[in-house]
């Protein structure tokens, strides 16, 4: 069992690339999430899916995008990098609002 | 902005003690979960707790809920140096979206516990 899949999982870029980060679940799950996590700030909500066919933005949107690809697969992308967006990203899944998220290992990625 | 904040940030013990973090939250919740995080991994859940529920045990793991001082504890007994990791709190914000529910947690700074062999 893969669990959540993330690529890739290290990533440097510069100030105004591009890049999309990828996010796949093999547990059939309908909800799917994108986090931040930041030294001493904990893990922030960017986006979320709540279905197939569903985004909806977090506590921190602004700068990303996100495609619920189909069930399995939710991306992230950064269409104007920005150092502020230098960060650890987390993907999750869950079923449903009473079980438990499952998180990827996360991509880490440097923007200078 | 965060709803749950842990207490202590840090904490340090020995092999055997008992560790015990705090959270405490706004809001009313669903339920409050706990998760830990070794370094340079993601995230694993531990236990979660729903709103109508006061203590839940899983192994060496006990958390308890008091949703009047809107307040959980997680509590590790006869604690591991396998145990030592950041521990998170992260709170159930209800919401409903396309006909399915789901759960949007928010989450605390965390705890850094240390346990020396």
């Amino acid at each position: 069992n893969a669990g959540v899949t993330q690529t890739p999982k290290f990533q440097v870029l510069k100030t105004g690339q591009s890049m999309t980060l990828q996010c796949a679940q093999d547990m059939n799950h309908n909800s799917m999430y994108w986090y931040r996590q930041d030294p001493g700030m904990g893990l922030r909500l960017i986006y979320y899916s709540a279905s197939e066919g569903t985004t909806d933005k977090g506590e921190v949107p602004n700068g990303y995008n996100v495609s619920r690809l189909n069930k399995r697969e939710f991306s992230l992308r950064l269409e104007s990098a920005a150092p502020s967006q230098t960060s650890v990203y987390f993907c999750a899944s869950s079923w449903d609002r009473n079980q438990p998220q499952h998180f990827g290992d996360g991509t880490r990625l440097s923007i200078l | 902005s965060q709803q749950g904040e842990e207490d202590p940030q840090a904490l340090s013990i020995q092999e055997g003690e008992n560790a015990t973090m705090n959270c405490s939250y706004k809001t009313s919740i669903n339920n409050l979960q706990w998760y830990r995080q070794n370094s340079g991994r993601g995230l694993v859940h531990l236990i979660l707790i729903r709103s109508n529920e006061r203590e839940k045990h899983s192994g060496r793991l006990r958390v308890t809920l008091d949703t009047s001082k809107k307040s959980s504890s997680l509590l590790i007994t006869a604690s591991r140096a396998a145990d030592t990791a950041s521990y998170f709190c992260a709170t159930d914000a209800v919401g409903y979206a396309g006909g399915t529910s789901y759960g949007k947690l928010t989450f605390g700074q965390g705890t850094i516990l240390t346990v020396h062999p």
